[in-house]
């Protein structure tokens, strides 16, 4: 069964370093999407990316943060200058459509910043 | 600020009863609604998805919409152990571009 696939599964960085998290969608899917986990809380949408534009983004999703499709198949978070509360799980996920249909999620990144 | 609203738990049901799962979610217009299950430290697993009033059903599981309400509920049958996990509700809206957003999920313990 097609799934979607995340490294690393664990990132430890220094506050100020800038990391990059990425993800391998399911094959078919077009939309894709990253979501953010602080431990204990709710999962919490960052963007969706469609035809290698953002088409969503949440009010999380500032200047520090940037998306992009550098391949066929990859699909990358940048988060620059890190600070300790971006420690979090990043999860990403894909879907065929985005109104109505199903997102599937990757496994996830622990980035923990120091 | 669009919200969906969960009872955190936890909810402790013994094995084989029926687990009640509930949301209430604020969007008037949102279309799209899923289940996922969360186990301690995982992703997000989709269970359910549904998209018109009424009830849908899938095995053990039955997902209930009711738009008029602004409410979703996860029914689990025959409950067992290997269902206790954190139950999150997903709502789809548009602002401008659609977006997914979760509530804070509920707890359930299935007791053996």
């Amino acid at each position: 069964e097609p799934e979607v696939t995340q490294t690393p599964s664990h990132q430890v960085t220094q506050m100020g370093q800038e990391v990059i998290l990425r993800c391998v969608p399911i094959s078919n899917h077009l939309y894709f999407y990253w979501y953010r986990q602080i431990l204990g809380q709710k999962v919490e949408f960052l963007v969706s990316f469609y035809n290698n534009e953002i088409s969503e983004k949440s009010e999380i999703f500032d200047d520090q943060f940037s998306v992009e499709r550098p391949d066929g198949s990859n699909f990358t978070l940048k988060i620059r200058s890190t600070k300790l509360e971006d420690s979090a799980m990043y999860f990403c996920a894909s879907s065929e459509r985005q109104d109505l249909y199903e997102q599937y999620f990757g496994p996830g990144t622990r980035l923990t910043v120091t | 600020q669009k919200e969906v609203e969960q009872n955190s738990g936890p909810l402790s049901v013994p094995e084989g009863a029926i687990a009640s799962l509930n949301c209430t979610y604020s969007d008037r217009v949102s279309q799209s609604f899923f289940w996922y299950r969360q186990y301690s430290g995982k992703s997000p697993e989709l269970i359910m998805s549904i998209y018109s009033n009424g009830d849908k059903e899938d095995g053990r599981f039955t997902a209930q919409l009711n738009k008029a309400s602004q409410y979703v509920s996860l029914l689990i049958r025959d409950s067992q152990p290997s269902d206790s996990a954190t139950y999150l509700c997903a709502v789809n809206t548009y602002t401008g571009g659609f977006k997914t957003i979760f509530g804070a999920g509920t707890r359930l313990f299935v007791k053996a």
